[in-house]
């Protein structure tokens, strides 16, 4: 069956960086684009990024854009968000999310349990 | 960026009520618009995509309807287990942007 499990979060002084992972396992990681999608504590969903299936083509929300990468690693089927210059307003349970797609439409079928990052001196 | 607005934010209903939540956006998205469900502490689960296409293992007490700008989702019998927050999203372009939730909580 299809997981995703994301690793790495924790409490980081404002300004430091913080790498997530996201570890796929039950489907062909390589055939599908992946997201990262962030909710602040008592807010709603918030779309942080995507990565092509192929790694080629990369998109980032304004608020992240220049702070944050992602990248992906199809050997070990593992998704990554890179995260730098860390503001207050970054905290929040990151989930990484497949993108399926039927015909011509997409959605996120399937998401991790999420990693919680606190940017906090 | 497109903006996605539900109504109402939140709703009280009864275990067996019919209810409907709305999403409209800011521009026309065709049919790019999906449906999830979060309890709390849990990740989103998806619903509905493509406006009215069914999930597969989603109840059929769950339904969404519209094209453009404005969609629905209705849950036609409400079970305990469906008194959850739920989101709507456009897949029409990135970003690909979230309504603000629809918190719906037990009478």
């Amino acid at each position: 069956q299809v997981q995703l499990v994301e690793s790495g979060g924790g409490v980081v002084q404002p300004g430091r960086s913080l790498t997530l992972s996201c570890a796929a396992s039950g489907f062909t990681f390589s055939s599908y684009a992946m997201h990262w999608v962030r909710q602040a504590p008592g807010k709603g969903l918030e779309w942080v990024a995507l990565i092509s299936h192929d790694g080629s083509k990369k998109y980032y929300a304004d608020s992240v854009k220049g702070r944050f990468t992602i990248s992906r690693d199809d050997s070990k089927n593992t998704l990554f968000l890179q995260m730098s210059s860390l503001r207050a307003g970054d905290t929040a349970v990151y989930y990484c999310a497949r993108e399926g797609y039927s015909i011509s439409w997409y959605y996120f079928d399937y998401w991790g349990q999420g990693t919680l990052v606190t940017v906090s001196s | 960026d497109i903006q996605m607005t539900q109504s109402p934010s939140s709703l009280s209903a009864s275990v067996g009520d019919r209810v409907t939540i709305t999403c409209r956006a800011s521009q026309s998205i065709n049919r790019y618009l999906n449906w999830y469900q979060q309890q709390p502490g849990k990740a989103p689960k998806l619903l509905i995509y493509a406006a009215f296409s069914l999930q597969s293992g989603v109840p059929s007490r769950f339904s969404g309807s519209g094209s453009g700008t404005d969609f629905t989702l209705t849950i036609s019998s409400l079970q305990p287990e469906d008194f959850a927050t739920y989101y709507c999203q456009q897949s029409y372009t990135t970003p690909q942007t979230f309504g603000q939730g629809t918190k719906l909580e037990i009478k």
